[in-house]
């Protein structure tokens, strides 16, 4: 069966710390993926996307994310967190009409 | 955001009563989903829709059903609302244009006593 899956549930960094976060996925076939970010009391907002291409995938606010075939991953990264940084953060693949959603990450950045 | 629209945004009901909820959209795209999201479980796809009469199944449908009688709308029922199903819902827009990506409504979030 399709599915992503993220392996961090809670992260806590400091102001300037860098990120990242794991994602992977276990289905074939074309491979579109994406990484949204939930601030709290708020919908999904689209961080980045991979299709094609570069494999190293640039987004809002200073994210990127890197596909790596050969380990199913897609994992989101960030050089120097910032405290607005604090969120939830969802790794989501689509395939066959439908899009898979990971868990979820929930980040909290200290000042 | 698409235009997306969800109502209500909030709603306290009783275990065993219908609910329905609605999702709309001004821009005509072709598919149309209903998330539930619930903490450690992610978004999980609850029915998603194709065209106007057209929708699926998705992975926790059990106890939901939708109907797309025009583009714009896209309603989910609770037939008989359980304990269960008090979750935060999204309706959530697919862009075909964009290779695929997802627009998300701000949110309905259900409590069922």
């Amino acid at each position: 069966a399709q599915s992503v899956s993220q392996h961090n549930h809670h992260v806590i960094l400091s102001e300037a710390a860098s990120l990242e976060l794991g994602c992977n996925y276990s289905y074939g076939g074309t491979v579109n993926l994406f990484w949204y970010v939930q601030y709290p009391g708020q919908h999904l907002q689209l961080l980045l996307k991979y299709f094609s291409g570069d494999p190293l995938v640039k987004g809002i606010k200073g994210f990127e994310a890197e596909f790596i075939k050969s380990k199913f991953s897609f994992n989101l990264r960030k050089p120097s967190v910032q405290w607005s940084d604090t969120a939830e953060y969802f790794c989501a693949g689509y395939t066959g009409n439908q899009f898979y959603f990971g868990t979820g990450t929930s980040l909290t950045v200290i000042p | 955001d698409a235009g997306i629209t969800q109502s209500p945004r909030h709603k306290v009901t009783e275990t065993g009563t219908p609910v329905t909820l609605r999702c709309h959209q001004t821009e005509n795209h072709r598919y149309m989903y209903w998330y539930r999201q619930d903490p450690g479980h992610g978004l999980r796809l609850i029915h998603y829709s194709y065209g106007v009469k057209d929708t699926d199944k998705g992975e926790v449908s059990d106890g939901y059903s939708v109907s797309r009688s025009k583009t714009e709308d896209f309603l989910l029922t609770l037939e008989s609302a359980t304990s269960s199903q008090t979750s935060v819902y999204f309706c959530a827009i697919r862009v075909d244009r964009t290779y695929n990506e997802q627009f998300f409504g701000p949110g309905t979030r259900l409590t069922v006593l």
